[in-house]
């Protein structure tokens, strides 16, 4: 089992829609991460989460740590919204520096 | 400025080659990251730079060697490659705390015929 799973894997949605991403993980974090990657590869880092609740736009991360759980949720959801969505976390044992991912879940929005 | 540069965008070299590619930040960050992606997986780490010194190394095969000659710029040198070393190298940077946010850039499409 990995220590980051996502779900769901793939999603499609239509413009407009609500749409939410979860993780789940395995192991006591210091941080998590909400990144997302659009085809041709760069990375945008969208939240750092280490507790509660945060907005940026029409997007909201939430966690709860003792669930050992995040959502990411996309309001009125448009085709450029449209990558894969990859959460990350820093375990409170690791060294600073290493990100362990999930699988990431590829959104697909259509017009 | 928060931007992470990459080059090149792309190289295609033979498993005869030698080159690099480079990485620079002007955000003052002092941890600077490799990392490797393959198709539809996650990132997967390979270096570390913190303090411009190498902090981690993730079992990486030596025909991969990183250099981070100062605070701004990362390279990583490419000799001897497989096919199977083909991927998007991707290079990050932070602070080096441990709670800080990673910045990446576009990142490397390499392709080792």
């Amino acid at each position: 089992k990995n220590e980051v799973e996502q779900s769901p894997q793939n999603l499609t949605a239509q413009e407009g829609e609500f749409i939410t991403i979860n993780c789940s993980y395995s192991v006591g974090i210091s941080a998590l991460h909400w990144l997302q990657q659009h085809p041709g590869g760069g990375i945008v880092s969208l939240f750092m989460l280490s507790s509660g609740k945060k907005k940026h736009g029409r997007l909201i991360a939430t966690i709860n740590i003792q669930e050992k759980h995040s959502s990411l949720h996309i309001t009125a959801s448009h085709p450029r919204d449209s990558a894969v969505y990859i959460c990350a976390v820093r375990g409170r044992e690791t060294s600073g520096s290493r990100l362990t991912f999930g699988e990431g879940t590829q959104l697909t929005v259509n017009p | 400025d928060t931007e992470v540069t990459q080059t090149p965008k792309h190289l295609v070299m033979g498993m005869t080659n030698k080159k690099s590619l480079k990485c620079e930040q002007h955000m003052g960050h002092r941890a600077m990251y490799w990392y490797k992606q393959k198709a539809k997986k996650p990132p997967e780490l390979m270096f570390v730079y913190s303090y411009e010194k190498l902090s981690i190394n993730e079992s990486v095969p030596s025909r991969f060697s990183p250099e981070c000659p100062n605070s701004s710029l990362l390279n990583l040198h490419l000799h001897a490659l497989q096919p199977e070393d083909s991927a998007l190298y991707l290079c990050a940077s932070s602070q080096p705390l441990g709670q800080e946010t990673q910045y990446f850039g576009p990142g490397t499409r390499l392709l080792v015929l």
